[in-house]
């Protein structure tokens, strides 16, 4: 199975200022199709998942502009412009191309300095 | 509006079998794949099982196979899981996740709001 690695695994930020998470995968997320199929989650505390990229870089429909994705084959990165206080919670990474299993990173907890 | 609603959780006996639901509205249903996810206490995400829009293709965690069952009914816009031989380590906040239209994609756009299993005597 493809292993997710997050890093780091805990983000204290000051509000207003960036903030950035790793995700490396342990092989390529490029499927047959020439897609990559990795996105990213918040979950906010008592919520469930919320995706907020797919594909690397799309966001999703309300996603505010202040996030973004990036990277290619193994390397990710998710990207918060100006954090602001209803961004805490804990985030993932997940590849859907080599299924199954879909797969996981441990999870990024950002929290307000 | 997409809706994933999660029934069927409680409190069993290790080697019991309990039989989650997740009845899914706001959607043409048969067009996608379906996916259930868990997340013990404190602990991060797990996927456990998915099944293509078809039931033509079935997927299992290492942790669950031989264990769970995951069916669907496209007649009842309804997800399955059934869950045998339950352990104390399949205690865990299930959710049901919409895929994408082929088992491996994008998925993972809709959640719902999750059903608690514990396992305990």
């Amino acid at each position: 199975d493809v292993v997710m690695t997050q890093s780091p695994l805990s983000l204290p930020v000051t509000l207003g200022q960036p903030a950035s998470i790793s995700c490396r995968s342990s092989q390529s997320l490029v499927y047959s199709d020439g897609n990559t199929y990795l996105s990213w989650f918040q979950q906010r505390p008592g919520q469930s998942p919320r995706r907020l990229i797919y594909r690397v870089s799309y966001r999703d429909s309300g996603v505010p502009d202040r996030f973004s994705g990036s990277g290619s084959g193994t390397d990710f990165t998710l990207k918060i412009s100006r954090v602001e206080a209803e961004d805490v919670g804990v985030y993932y990474c997940m590849q859907g191309t080599h299924w199954p299993p879909w797969t996981f990173g441990q999870g990024t907890k950002v929290e307000i300095k | 509006e997409v809706q994933l609603v999660e029934s069927g959780g409680g409190l069993v006996q290790p080697g019991r079998s309990l039989r989650l639901s997740c009845a899914a509205s706001g959607f043409n249903f048969d067009g996608y794949a379906m996916h259930w996810v868990r997340q013990a206490p404190g602990k991060g995400l797990e996927w456990v099982s998915g099944i293509s829009w078809n039931s033509d293709r079935l997927g299992y965690a290492d942790s669950v196979k031989g264990r769970f069952t995951i069916s669907r009914d496209n007649a009842k816009n309804s997800l399955y899981l059934q869950m045998n031989n339950l352990r104390a380590e399949d205690t865990a906040l299930y959710y049901c996740a919409r895929g994408s239209r082929r088992v491996s994609g994008p998925g993972g756009d809709y959640w719902g709001q999750g059903t608690l299993v514990t396992v305990s005597s």
